[in-house]
């Protein structure tokens, strides 16, 4: 089955500077990768995804990259700013189902 | 329009004791999820019910847990004899189909405290 991996579990960023979160999956036929990003006591919501065929999307302030030969993704987040400390999960196809990465805790400081 | 609703929004019970959660999915949604998500952690997927096909119950920690999802819409999600570990909070999420790349719509959460 698929085994999405993110790293890092806990990141800390200055405001204004970039924050960067990583996956990897193992399954080559994965063809969609959102993230989401919980804030503390809320719901999950959709932030970014990306198909797989693209390397690149871009919202904003925020951007996704897969590279599908070496099977990992990432998000980035520029410019940070307070209100975009949360916790944020990856996650992959598992045949029609998602598999959630562990999460990543960003805080940004002031 | 409205989007996913749970119910009730906490619950704390004894353990032993029986509990029901409900979730209410975006109308029109086909695709029904249940997760789990314990205190710092990530989702743990529990079931996944698409149209009427057969549930996927492959997530279910163990036989107290059960769910059923009543015309294509409402799911309840029981947990029979809860234990002190049961304790967490209970995502749903619906999507408009069953494919893998159609968006996750999350619930509230329902947040169960087992004592």
């Amino acid at each position: 089955g698929e085994n999405v991996e993110q790293h890092p579990s806990t990141l800390s960023v200055q405001e204004g500077d970039s924050a960067v979160i990583k996956c990897t999956y193992s399954d080559s036929a994965s063809n969609y990768f959102p993230w989401y990003k919980q804030e503390l006591g809320k719901r999950p919501q959709l932030i970014i995804d990306i198909r797989s065929n693209v390397g690149e999307k871009k919202d904003q302030r925020i951007a996704v990259t897969l590279n599908k030969t070496a099977k990992h993704f990432s998000l980035h987040i520029t410019e940070t700013q307070p209100e975009d400390s949360a916790v944020y999960f990856c996650a992959a196809p598992l045949n029609y189902k998602l598999s959630f990465g562990a999460g990543t805790t960003v805080t940004v400081r002031a | 329009g409205a989007g996913v609703s749970q119910s009730p929004s906490n619950k704390v019970t004894e353990k032993g004791k029986d509990v029901e959660l409900r979730c209410d999915p975006i109308s029109g949604h086909t695709a029904l999820y249940w997760y789990r998500q314990s205190l710092g952690q990530g989702l743990e997927f529990l079931i996944y019910f698409q149209g009427n096909s057969a549930p996927d119950k492959s997530g279910l920690p163990s036989d107290r847990f059960s769910a059923e999802r009543t015309g294509g819409s409402v799911s309840t999600l029981t947990i029979q004899r809860t234990q002190q570990e049961d304790s967490a909070v209970y995502l749903c999420a619906s999507s408009l189909t069953g494919a893998s790349y159609t968006q996750q719509f999350f619930g509230p959460g329902t947040r169960l405290t087992v004592l």
